[in-house]
């Protein structure tokens, strides 16, 4: 698509429930990153992907929090029993243009979403 | 891991008038981008800038990688430039997250 799409943009939901959050990426870009931004606070990186493959996951705060990329393209965040200490807006990235079959070389310039903004009561 | 400061923290101006962000790093950058956090929430690119300046209608930026730091200046202030503006960095070769900064506050009063 021509930007960043995440769904859902609200997500109200009980301690201890599993939520999934999706990102669809900017069409034709290999990278992409999710970030965690608390109220008042700048975002906080947690994983990212180049295609399907995870480079770095050393930002998710424990094994409750997972993420996948299966093709290369739309990616999920799942938390499992949740906590009310994850309540956050949870933002995805995109960036990166795939180019003559390798990734850019070129600047890594991140596009983000509108964010998913979670409350877990 | 890489620290990034930015200075003020809140700033509050009428409309009309100049700013100037800064944001300090603390080791040398492969990438440093600045965002603009509009009131709605949405986090906005302005300026990808590891090094030199760039203009951009009423903004600009100025990054002097070698003193790491970089100023975003905002002249006639007009009131839809409030929100949060920040600064990220990264490391590069290998080392591909943005770490950000905690945010200048901006409130332009009409």
């Amino acid at each position: 698509g021509a930007g960043v799409s995440q769904s859902p943009r609200y997500k109200v939901t009980k301690r201890g429930q599993d939520v999934a959050l999706r990102c669809d990426p900017i069409s034709g870009h290999v990278s992409l990153y999710w970030y965690r931004q608390a109220l008042g606070q700048g975002p906080e990186f947690l994983t990212y992907f180049n295609y399907e493959a995870q480079q770095d996951k050393s930002g998710l705060p424990n094994d409750r929090f997972s993420a996948e990329r299966p093709e290369g393209s739309i990616s999920t965040l799942t938390i499992q029993r949740t906590e009310q200490r994850d309540s956050a807006m949870y933002r995805c990235a995109s960036s990166r243009p795939f180019s003559r079959g390798t990734v850019s070389s070129g600047a890594n310039v991140l596009t983000f979403g509108a964010g998913s903004r979670l409350t877990v009561l | 891991g890489i620290q990034v400061e930015q200075s003020p923290p809140d700033l509050i101006l009428q409309e009309g008038a100049n700013s100037t962000l800064r944001c300090n790093f603390s080791d040398s950058v492969n990438n440093l981008q600045w965002f603009h956090q509009n009131p709605w929430g949405q986090l906005i690119n302005l300026f990808y800038i590891p090094s030199g300046t760039k203009q951009n209608g009423r903004l600009s930026a100025t990054t002097v990688a070698t003193e790491r730091y970089s100023l975003l200046y905002i002249s006639s202030s007009q009131t839809t430039d409030s929100g949060v503006y920040f600064c990220a960095v990264e490391l590069g070769f290998g080392n591909e997250k943005l770490t950000f900064g905690t945010g200048t506050r901006l409130t332009i009063i009409p």
